[in-house]
């Protein structure tokens, strides 16, 4: 199984101000086709999850530009510019790459201090 | 606008079957394009990928599930469905069902198993 390790497992983060969160993969997420197939979610709670990124650093319809992602290779980053109230909950990146089975990373709970 | 909706019971027995379905209206189920997810949290964890299959019935399981998981896909009805045997306690989760890329993920639904 592909591993993913997230760090911190707790972000307190005052509004306004930029918070990141690490996620590395126990092997490379470089497909045989080319692409990089990881994924971040977010959860708030009573909610379904969200896909903010995909493809390492694709943002979704409708995701704010305050959200990116980038990385490569086994290390990735999800960054939040200027975080808001709204962005409270519980983030998970996802390798997508091997099926083997697919797995989450144990998430990050982003709070407002 | 694809939308996903879990069904089935919220209890079930230690020991028995736990059986849900997931309606997909707005899009098909048929396209080749996309495998189709079932996904699951156990309260004050994290996200477990169980297994996912395609229209024509080819699946995935996560091995750790793999020797009590079915999926199985009704093109017709437009839904698909898992089976999970042998329950126990730390089967309960809210169980979610979702499009492949994780892109269109249903509301999720709440599975207690106890007696």
């Amino acid at each position: 199984d592909i591993v993913m390790t997230q760090s911190p497992l707790s972000l307190p983060v005052t509004l306004g101000q930029p918070a990141s969160i690490s996620c590395r993969s126990s092997q490379s997420l470089v497909h045989s086709d080319g692409n990089t197939y990881l994924n971040w979610f977010q959860l708030r709670p009573g909610q379904s999850p969200r896909r903010l990124i995909y493809k390492v650093s694709n943002r979704d319809s409708g995701v704010p530009d305050r959200f990116s992602g980038s990385g490569s290779g086994t290390d990735f980053t999800l960054k939040i510019s200027r975080v808001e109230a709204e962005d409270v909950g519980v983030y998970y990146c996802m390798q997508g790459t091997n099926w083997h089975p697919l797995t989450f990373g144990g998430g990050t709970k982003v709070e407002i201090k | 606008q694809l939308q996903l909706q879990e069904s089935g019971p919220g209890l079930v027995k230690p020991s028995e079957t736990l059986s849900l379905n997931c309606s997909v209206s707005g899009g098909s189920i048929s396209s080749s394009t996309y495998y189709w997810a079932w996904i699951r949290q156990p309260p004050g964890k994290g996200l477990e990928w169980i297994g996912s299959i395609d229209y024509s019935g080819s699946t995935y399981y996560n091995p750790s599930l793999k020797s009590r998981v079915t999926i199985s896909v009704d093109t017709s009805k437009k839904k698909f469905s898992l089976k999970l045997s042998s329950v126990t306690a730390t089967d309960t989760a809210v169980y979610y069902c979702a499009r492949q890329g994780m892109d269109v993920w249903g509301q999720g639904t709440t599975v207690t198993v106890s007696s």
